[in-house]
């Protein structure tokens, strides 16, 4: 089973700030990581796949960077409606499985 | 427009059973994968089980393989997970999603979750 670790556990960001999300896999998944949004009382909301593709109608503040074992979410300026939590995915290897998830709040 | 609705949660016992429905709407069932990811109380997201496009192939987890049986319907264009022998550790919100396309496992519509508590 592929392990995906994120980090940090918690980022503490105020509105307008940048945030670089990690997640680190056990090995490699090539391109095939996802990151997904969740607000508390919501279902996930699919941001990026294949590592760095934008689903659709996600703003452009939004991008995903990485390959192989090492991948970057980053938000280029929070807005307030981003503070949340954030997963990412890989669909390499069955079983899939997800991060351990990021809370973005606001500092 | 994608709609995905989950029914079925509940409270039921240790080693009881449950069977949760998602009723698909909006895309054609039979070419989309769908599956089940489950989010325990204050916990982050567990991918379930799967069920290919044609329903031909399907996956499990390794905590509920052998308990549950995913399972699709396609003129009621509902997909099922069956859960047997229920564990305390499978209390959570059940959500079905859809795959991104195909056999993609991206998962890219949810539906709003169901929950299940397993509790004497």
């Amino acid at each position: 089973e592929i392990v995906l670790t994120q980090s940090p556990a918690t980022l503490s960001l105020s509105p307008g700030e940048r945030a670089t999300l990690s997640c680190r896999a056990s090995q490699s998944v090539s391109s095939s990581l996802a990151w997904y949004q969740q607000k508390r009382g919501q279902a996930p909301r699919l941001l990026i796949y294949d590592a760095s593709n934008r689903a659709t109608g996600i703003p452009a503040r939004f991008s995903g960077s990485g390959s192989g074992t090492d991948f970057t979410l980053t938000i280029s300026s929070l807005e307030p409606e981003d503070f949340a939590v954030y997963y990412c995915q890989q669909r390499s290897t069955w079983p899939l499985t997800f991060g351990g998830g990021t809370k973005v709040e606001i500092k | 427009e994608v709609q995905l609705l989950e029914s079925g949660g509940g409270l039921v016992q240790p080693g009881g059973s449950l069977r949760l429905s998602c009723a698909a709407s909006g895309f054609t069932f039979s070419t989309y994968a769908v599956s089940w990811v489950r989010q325990a109380p204050g916990k982050g997201l567990e991918w379930v089980s799967s069920i290919s496009g044609g329903g031909g192939s399907t996956f499990y987890a390794d905590p509920v393989r052998g308990r549950f049986t995913i399972s699709r319907d396609f003129p009621q264009n509902t997909m099922y997970l069956q859960m047997n022998s229920l564990r305390a550790e499978d209390t959570a919100v059940y959500y079905c999603a859809k795959a991104q396309s195909g056999s993609r496992y991206y998962f890219d519509y949810w539906g709003q979750g169901t929950l299940v508590t397993v509790s004497s």
